[in-house]
Protein backbone atom coordinates (compact mmCIF):
# COMPACT_ATOMS: atom_id res chain seq x y z
CA UNK A 1 0.00 0.00 0.00
CA UNK A 2 0.99 3.68 -0.66
CA UNK A 3 2.39 5.47 1.67
CA UNK A 4 3.55 8.74 2.86
CA UNK A 5 7.04 8.69 3.46
CA UNK A 6 9.78 11.74 5.59
CA UNK A 7 13.01 12.09 6.13
CA UNK A 8 15.12 12.67 8.91
CA UNK A 9 12.97 10.87 11.47
CA UNK A 10 14.74 13.12 13.93
CA UNK A 11 16.65 16.25 13.42
CA UNK A 12 18.82 18.05 16.02
CA UNK A 13 19.78 21.79 14.51
CA UNK A 14 21.27 24.76 16.64
CA UNK A 15 19.09 27.71 17.24
CA UNK A 16 19.33 29.93 14.68
CA UNK A 17 20.56 27.20 11.64
CA UNK A 18 18.34 26.32 8.59
CA UNK A 19 16.59 23.00 8.36
CA UNK A 20 14.78 21.30 5.51
CA UNK A 21 12.67 18.68 6.14
CA UNK A 22 11.85 16.33 3.07
CA UNK A 23 8.43 14.30 2.43
CA UNK A 24 7.74 11.62 -0.19
CA UNK A 25 3.80 11.72 -0.72
CA UNK A 26 1.75 9.48 -2.06
CA UNK A 27 2.69 9.30 -6.24
CA UNK A 28 -0.88 10.34 -7.42
CA UNK A 29 -2.11 12.69 -5.21
CA UNK A 30 -2.67 16.53 -5.91
CA UNK A 31 -3.17 18.39 -2.12
CA UNK A 32 -0.04 18.47 0.03
CA UNK A 33 0.36 19.72 3.65
CA UNK A 34 2.51 20.18 6.99
CA UNK A 35 1.44 19.81 10.35
CA UNK A 36 3.59 20.21 13.46
CA UNK A 37 3.11 18.70 17.24
CA UNK A 38 4.60 20.35 19.86
CA UNK A 39 5.32 17.76 22.60
CA UNK A 40 2.03 16.85 24.43
CA UNK A 41 -0.02 19.09 22.38
CA UNK A 42 -2.20 18.50 19.87
CA UNK A 43 -1.56 18.66 15.94
CA UNK A 44 -1.69 22.17 14.46
CA UNK A 45 -2.12 22.87 10.77
CA UNK A 46 0.72 24.80 9.12
CA UNK A 47 0.23 24.90 5.33
CA UNK A 48 -1.23 23.50 1.92
CA UNK A 49 -0.08 23.32 -1.66
CA UNK A 50 -1.87 22.63 -4.65
CA UNK A 51 -1.43 23.31 -7.85
CA UNK A 52 2.26 24.46 -7.12
CA UNK A 53 1.38 27.01 -4.63
CA UNK A 54 -0.06 27.65 -1.45
CA UNK A 55 -3.58 27.53 -1.05
CA UNK A 56 -3.76 27.78 2.56
CA UNK A 57 -1.81 29.06 5.72
CA UNK A 58 -1.86 29.09 9.50
CA UNK A 59 -0.72 32.17 12.04
CA UNK A 60 2.07 30.08 12.30
CA UNK A 61 3.48 29.44 9.20
CA UNK A 62 5.62 33.02 9.27
CA UNK A 63 8.62 34.37 6.79
CA UNK A 64 10.56 31.88 8.55
CA UNK A 65 8.63 28.71 7.03
CA UNK A 66 8.65 28.17 2.90
CA UNK A 67 7.52 25.07 1.29
CA UNK A 68 8.68 23.78 -1.85
CA UNK A 69 8.16 21.24 -4.48
CA UNK A 70 11.37 21.36 -5.86
CA UNK A 71 10.49 17.85 -8.53
CA UNK A 72 7.66 15.78 -9.47
CA UNK A 73 7.91 13.75 -5.58
CA UNK A 74 9.16 15.52 -3.21
CA UNK A 75 7.49 18.08 -1.07
CA UNK A 76 10.10 19.89 1.50
CA UNK A 77 9.53 22.72 4.21
CA UNK A 78 12.45 24.84 5.22
CA UNK A 79 12.90 26.98 8.67
CA UNK A 80 15.33 29.47 7.68
CA UNK A 81 16.24 30.06 11.09
CA UNK A 82 15.02 28.03 14.04
CA UNK A 83 14.05 28.97 17.48
CA UNK A 84 13.39 26.84 20.74
CA UNK A 85 9.80 27.00 19.99
CA UNK A 86 10.41 25.31 16.87
CA UNK A 87 10.88 21.77 18.78
CA UNK A 88 8.17 19.18 17.47
CA UNK A 89 7.40 16.65 15.59
CA UNK A 90 6.84 17.65 11.64
CA UNK A 91 4.31 15.73 9.81
CA UNK A 92 3.83 15.86 6.53
CA UNK A 93 0.17 14.52 4.23
CA UNK A 94 -0.87 14.20 1.40
CA UNK A 95 -4.48 13.76 -0.28
CA UNK A 96 -5.97 12.92 -3.66
CA UNK A 97 -8.67 15.30 -3.46
CA UNK A 98 -9.67 17.70 -0.42
CA UNK A 99 -11.00 14.66 1.59
CA UNK A 100 -9.38 12.26 3.10
CA UNK A 101 -5.38 13.42 4.25
CA UNK A 102 -2.63 10.71 4.59
CA UNK A 103 0.04 11.24 6.91
CA UNK A 104 3.61 10.40 7.40
CA UNK A 105 5.33 8.83 10.43
CA UNK A 106 6.96 12.51 11.40
CA UNK A 107 10.45 14.09 11.88
CA UNK A 108 11.24 15.20 15.29
CA UNK A 109 13.40 18.23 15.13
CA UNK A 110 15.08 19.35 18.40
CA UNK A 111 16.13 22.74 18.59
CA UNK A 112 18.62 24.03 20.97
CA UNK B 1 -14.62 28.85 12.72
CA UNK B 2 -13.88 25.16 13.06
CA UNK B 3 -13.02 23.41 16.54
CA UNK B 4 -13.04 20.09 18.23
CA UNK B 5 -13.42 19.24 21.90
CA UNK B 6 -12.92 15.48 23.06
CA UNK B 7 -13.80 15.19 26.55
CA UNK B 8 -11.11 12.96 28.53
CA UNK B 9 -7.23 13.33 28.22
CA UNK B 10 -7.16 9.84 29.24
CA UNK B 11 -9.25 7.21 29.18
CA UNK B 12 -8.77 3.66 30.70
CA UNK B 13 -10.53 0.62 29.59
CA UNK B 14 -9.91 -3.45 30.81
CA UNK B 15 -9.19 -5.71 28.06
CA UNK B 16 -12.71 -7.29 26.69
CA UNK B 17 -14.51 -3.94 27.59
CA UNK B 18 -16.60 -1.13 25.76
CA UNK B 19 -14.22 1.44 24.60
CA UNK B 20 -16.05 5.22 23.80
CA UNK B 21 -13.72 8.22 23.41
CA UNK B 22 -16.07 11.28 22.45
CA UNK B 23 -15.84 14.02 20.32
CA UNK B 24 -17.66 17.20 19.49
CA UNK B 25 -17.46 19.79 16.86
CA UNK B 26 -18.27 22.96 16.33
CA UNK B 27 -18.30 24.64 12.70
CA UNK B 28 -19.83 27.06 10.35
CA UNK B 29 -21.18 24.53 7.57
CA UNK B 30 -21.25 20.09 7.47
CA UNK B 31 -17.98 19.56 8.03
CA UNK B 32 -16.15 16.59 6.75
CA UNK B 33 -14.84 14.26 10.39
CA UNK B 34 -12.12 11.70 10.68
CA UNK B 35 -10.35 10.04 13.52
CA UNK B 36 -6.70 9.52 13.26
CA UNK B 37 -5.02 7.01 16.08
CA UNK B 38 -0.70 7.47 16.95
CA UNK B 39 0.92 4.99 17.80
CA UNK B 40 3.90 5.19 20.41
CA UNK B 41 6.19 6.96 18.38
CA UNK B 42 4.72 6.53 14.92
CA UNK B 43 2.37 8.88 12.67
CA UNK B 44 -0.79 9.21 12.44
CA UNK B 45 -3.07 7.15 10.64
CA UNK B 46 -6.53 7.22 9.69
CA UNK B 47 -9.18 4.94 11.85
CA UNK B 48 -12.39 5.86 9.54
CA UNK B 49 -13.71 9.23 8.43
CA UNK B 50 -17.63 10.46 7.94
CA UNK B 51 -18.14 12.50 4.63
CA UNK B 52 -21.65 11.86 3.02
CA UNK B 53 -24.58 9.04 3.19
CA UNK B 54 -24.87 6.15 6.36
CA UNK B 55 -23.74 8.30 9.46
CA UNK B 56 -22.39 5.02 10.96
CA UNK B 57 -19.27 4.51 10.15
CA UNK B 58 -16.73 1.96 10.46
CA UNK B 59 -12.98 1.95 10.40
CA UNK B 60 -10.00 -0.75 10.91
CA UNK B 61 -9.82 -2.50 13.52
CA UNK B 62 -12.84 -3.31 14.71
CA UNK B 63 -13.66 0.77 15.46
CA UNK B 64 -17.27 2.50 14.49
CA UNK B 65 -18.09 6.54 15.03
CA UNK B 66 -21.77 7.77 14.51
CA UNK B 67 -21.92 11.13 13.03
CA UNK B 68 -24.55 12.77 15.00
CA UNK B 69 -25.73 15.99 13.56
CA UNK B 70 -28.23 17.21 16.42
CA UNK B 71 -25.36 16.85 19.10
CA UNK B 72 -22.63 17.93 16.97
CA UNK B 73 -20.95 14.68 17.96
CA UNK B 74 -18.66 11.98 16.16
CA UNK B 75 -17.96 9.69 19.05
CA UNK B 76 -15.60 6.96 18.34
CA UNK B 77 -16.67 3.00 20.07
CA UNK B 78 -15.20 -0.52 19.85
CA UNK B 79 -16.86 -3.22 21.51
CA UNK B 80 -14.29 -5.33 22.83
CA UNK B 81 -11.11 -3.39 23.60
CA UNK B 82 -7.60 -5.02 22.60
CA UNK B 83 -4.18 -4.44 24.38
CA UNK B 84 -3.15 -3.27 21.02
CA UNK B 85 -5.62 -0.55 21.02
CA UNK B 86 -3.83 1.61 23.21
CA UNK B 87 -2.41 4.59 21.62
CA UNK B 88 -3.98 8.02 21.79
CA UNK B 89 -6.62 8.67 19.14
CA UNK B 90 -7.44 12.36 17.61
CA UNK B 91 -10.64 13.28 15.96
CA UNK B 92 -10.49 16.25 13.75
CA UNK B 93 -12.55 18.05 11.04
CA UNK B 94 -12.76 19.95 7.80
CA UNK B 95 -14.75 21.93 6.01
CA UNK B 96 -16.09 20.50 2.84
CA UNK B 97 -15.49 22.90 0.34
CA UNK B 98 -12.56 25.35 0.29
CA UNK B 99 -9.59 25.70 3.14
CA UNK B 100 -9.55 21.75 3.86
CA UNK B 101 -6.82 21.75 6.11
CA UNK B 102 -7.60 19.38 9.56
CA UNK B 103 -8.63 20.58 13.08
CA UNK B 104 -7.51 18.11 15.24
CA UNK B 105 -9.14 17.48 19.22
CA UNK B 106 -6.30 17.41 21.99
CA UNK B 107 -6.26 13.52 21.72
CA UNK B 108 -7.49 11.42 23.89
CA UNK B 109 -4.66 8.28 25.27
CA UNK B 110 -6.82 5.17 25.66
CA UNK B 111 -5.29 3.00 28.24
CA UNK B 112 -6.07 -0.98 27.97
CA UNK B 113 -5.70 -2.65 31.52
CA UNK B 114 -5.59 -6.37 31.11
Amino acid sequence: EPEVTQTPSHQVTQMGQEVILRCVPISNHLYFYWYRQILGQKVEFLVSFYNNEISEKSEIFDDQFSVERPDGSNFTLKIRSTKLEDSAMYFCASSYSEETQYFGPGTRLLVL
Amino acid sequence: AQSVTQLGSHVSVSEGALVLLRCNYSSSVPPYLFWYVQYPNQGLQLLLKYTTGATLVKGINGFEAEFKKSETSFHLTKPSAHMSDAAEYFCAVTLRTGANNLFFGTGTRLTVIP
